[in-house]
């Protein structure tokens, strides 16, 4: 079965600091991956997705990039962070249906 | 443009009660539609999708919803909740072959 591997679960980051956030994916060849924004009372936002290796599609301009080194890596970055960037980010997959989530990451910037 | 309007922010049922959380869409083709929830803390669990025949499907934990093309509706129902359903529920529309478009929530406060 697939199973979805999101790390690490909480972050605390200073002001200024770089990120990486890390999400695999097991059991699946060629999924769709997406990185997911959920700030309070607002839902998720969809930050990026990916169709394939390499392939990087980004819906909103931000402080944030990602990428796909391999087919079932999908990783979030920044060369540094902002306040605005704390909130709980969903990294999940698609094999065309429904979406799979990870657990997620907690960032709070300080 | 492609939406989803969950209007309730905020819903309290006592425990045994009925539950219906709303969802509307706004989507150009025929949808794929989805009900999620989230536990505090947590990944998002799929309770039930839609994609098409029998406009009322059936999901985990004793969730039901029914697609209504008219009224463009996707509402969750649960004939009796438990206090183990306090959560936090999210509708989604797949939007094309990629993007899924997701509601702002819906958070399920059970009273004993």
């Amino acid at each position: 079965s697939q199973t979805i591997h999101q790390w690490p679960a909480t972050l605390v980051q200073p002001v200024g600091s770089p990120l990486s956030l890390e999400c695999t994916v097991e059991g699946t060849s060629n999924p769709n991956l997406y990185w997911y924004r959920q700030a309070a009372g607002r839902g998720l936002q969809l930050l990026f997705y990916s169709v394939g290796i390499g392939q990087i599609s980004s819906e909103v301009p931000q402080n944030l990039s990602a990428s796909r080194p391999q087919d079932r890596q999908f990783i979030l970055s920044s060369k540094k962070l902002l306040l605005s960037d704390s909130g709980f980010y969903l990294c999940a997959w698609s094999g065309g249906a429904e979406a799979f989530f990870g657990q997620g990451t907690r960032l709070t910037v300080v | 443009a492609q939406s989803v309007t969950q209007p309730d922010i905020h819903i309290t049922v006592s425990e045994g009660a009925s539950l219906e959380l709303r969802c509307n869409y706004s989507y150009g083709a025929t949808p794929y539609l989805f009900w999620y929830v989230q536990s505090p803390g947590q990944g998002l669990q799929l309770l039930l999708k839609y994609f098409s025949g029998d406009t009322l499907v059936q999901g985990i934990k004793g969730f039901e919803a029914e697609f209504k093309r008219s009224q463009s509706s996707f509402n969750l129902r649960k004939p009796s909740v438990h206090w183990s359903d306090a959560a936090e529920y999210f509708c989604a529309v797949g939007a094309g072959t990629y993007k899924y478009i997701f509601g702002t929530g819906t958070r399920l406060k059970v009273l004993a």
